[in-house]
């Protein structure tokens, strides 16, 4: 049973056209994350959610934007793509406890493409 | 100097061969995670340990604190393991996991 779901799993979208990621999961956890990765490099955390509190990165771009409007749902707003946005974005979740102090389950992943 | 180290970072194996992979850290930690991605992207959490030893089937983990290690060993390789394995650090309080860069496994049959 997926656990973690994403959707779509591939997105196109053009130079600067707002496209939006879905994360959706059925474990009731509090924690949602949003990871960026980029080919051949370690994922990058772009910001979490804990319950209802927002957690940004530093170094996330404004361009990217976060929505958790219930427990299940998460999703990523990208307001204007740019070229080097192309990546694989993976949600994830936790139990309790932000970080890396409990298991991290994640979703197979979106692929974004940006013409 | 990356915070966490992994290696090797590209590594070839026979069907059956015995895998280690090796982690370094160079920060205090309160958990480690191995997690292992297939082509296509998915992650799958394989082990979070802050101590010891923990195994689950052919995979065995292991961790020095002491030495800031960590190992993840596969047993009886096959080429369905064939895929990045990723080690990732907590440094603990309000800090995120720090990834490592991945090593790359491919297993010929």
């Amino acid at each position: 049973d997926a656990m973690v779901i994403q959707n779509p799993r591939y997105q196109v979208t053009q130079f600067g056209k707002p496209v939006t990621l879905s994360c959706s999961q059925t474990l009731n956890h509090n924690v949602m994350y949003w990871y960026q990765q980029k080919s051949s490099q370690a994922p990058k955390l772009l910001f979490h959610y804990y319950d209802k509190d927002f957690n940004n990165e530093a170094d996330t771009p404004d361009n990217f934007q976060s929505r958790r409007p219930n427990t299940s749902f998460c999703f990523l707003d990208i307001r204007s793509p740019g070229l080097g946005d192309a990546a694989m974005y993976l949600c994830a979740t936790s139990r309790d406890g932000a970080g890396g102090r409990y298991e991290q389950y994640f979703g197979p992943g979106t692929r974004l493409t940006v013409t | 100097k990356n915070e966490v180290e992994q290696s090797p970072q590209n590594l070839t194996a026979q069907e059956g061969e015995f895998i280690t992979i090796n982690c370094s850290y160079s920060v205090g930690i309160s958990a480690l995670h191995w997690l292992q991605q297939h082509p296509g992207g998915g992650i799958v959490s394989l082990f979070m340990l802050s101590s010891g030893k923990k195994k689950h089937g052919r995979l065995i983990a292991t961790i020095n604190i002491q030495e800031k290690h960590s190992s993840l060993h596969i047993t009886a390789s096959h080429p369905r393991d064939s895929a990045v394995y990723i080690c990732a650090a907590y440094g603990g309080s309000q800090g995120n996991l720090i990834f490592g860069k991945g090593t790359k496994l491919s297993v010929k049959p």
